[in-house]
């Protein structure tokens, strides 16, 4: 059974770019969750997604959007990067959207 | 508000030597209180899900308990490769949403 994965692992990024971070869920998961972990702290959650809809949203500005697609593999964007962006985005699934949740290792994004 | 805090930051233990983490949690339903252990710079990693007051669970060298207010993770015997940073979230009965806690940095010496 295959985990759940992130691509890309690291990336540098400048001020003011845009980015898309992907993630592909567990064999038989349909929720996919991102968060934003700071260095020191606990995750901060950033939406779910359930069956391709979005599913709860945390407290992230508007140019934090996402994407599930039909094979429930999932897309995070940001736009117009600040340098506070920089943190580990981690990507989790579950098989429900109550359900436990299993984590990917994370893309490290660095904003310069 | 609903929040959840672990204590404490941080804990230096010898090898052998057991200790307990504590997440104290403030929430309005609680549907369960997860604990994971996350290495540095990687994702985290589940180890328990605890639903009810009173329950506890086990594995290997880590128990982890719940009450109505806190969870505790005791670990006993450690071992170097315990060393990690352990977190705690809580799941809320009406959103689902996970609240987490800033974790604990466990160090064990050999």
């Amino acid at each position: 059974e295959t985990g759940v994965t992130q691509s890309p692992t690291h990336l540098i990024k400048t001020r003011g770019q845009q980015v898309t971070l992907r993630c592909s869920s567990q064999s038989g998961h349909n929720t996919v969750s991102w968060y934003q972990q700071a260095l020191g702290q606990g995750p901060q959650f950033i939406f779910q997604y359930y069956r391709e809809e979005e599913n709860g949203r945390g407290n992230f500005p508007p140019r934090f959007s996402g994407l599930q697609f039909p094979n429930y593999s999932s897309e995070l964007n940001v736009n117009a990067l600040e340098l506070d962006d920089s943190a580990l985005y981690l990507c989790a699934s579950s098989l429900d959207f109550s359900d436990t949740q299993y984590f990917g290792p994370g893309t490290r994004l660095t904003v310069l | 508000e609903d929040q959840v805090t672990q204590s404490p930051e941080a804990l230096r233990l010898q090898e052998g030597e057991s200790s307990s983490l504590n997440c104290s949690y403030t929430v309005s339903g609680l549907r369960g209180l997860f604990w994971y252990r996350q290495d540095p710079g990687k994702g985290p990693e589940f180890l328990f899900t605890l639903y009810s007051a009173g329950e506890e669970k086990e594995k290997e060298r880590l128990k982890a308990t719940l009450t109505k207010k806190e969870s505790f993770l005791h670990i006993t015997a450690p071992k170097p490769e315990d060393s990690a940073t352990y977190l705690c979230a809580v799941q809320e009965d009406s959103n689902y949403q996970l609240i987490w806690g800033a974790g604990t940095k466990l160090i064990i010496k050999p």
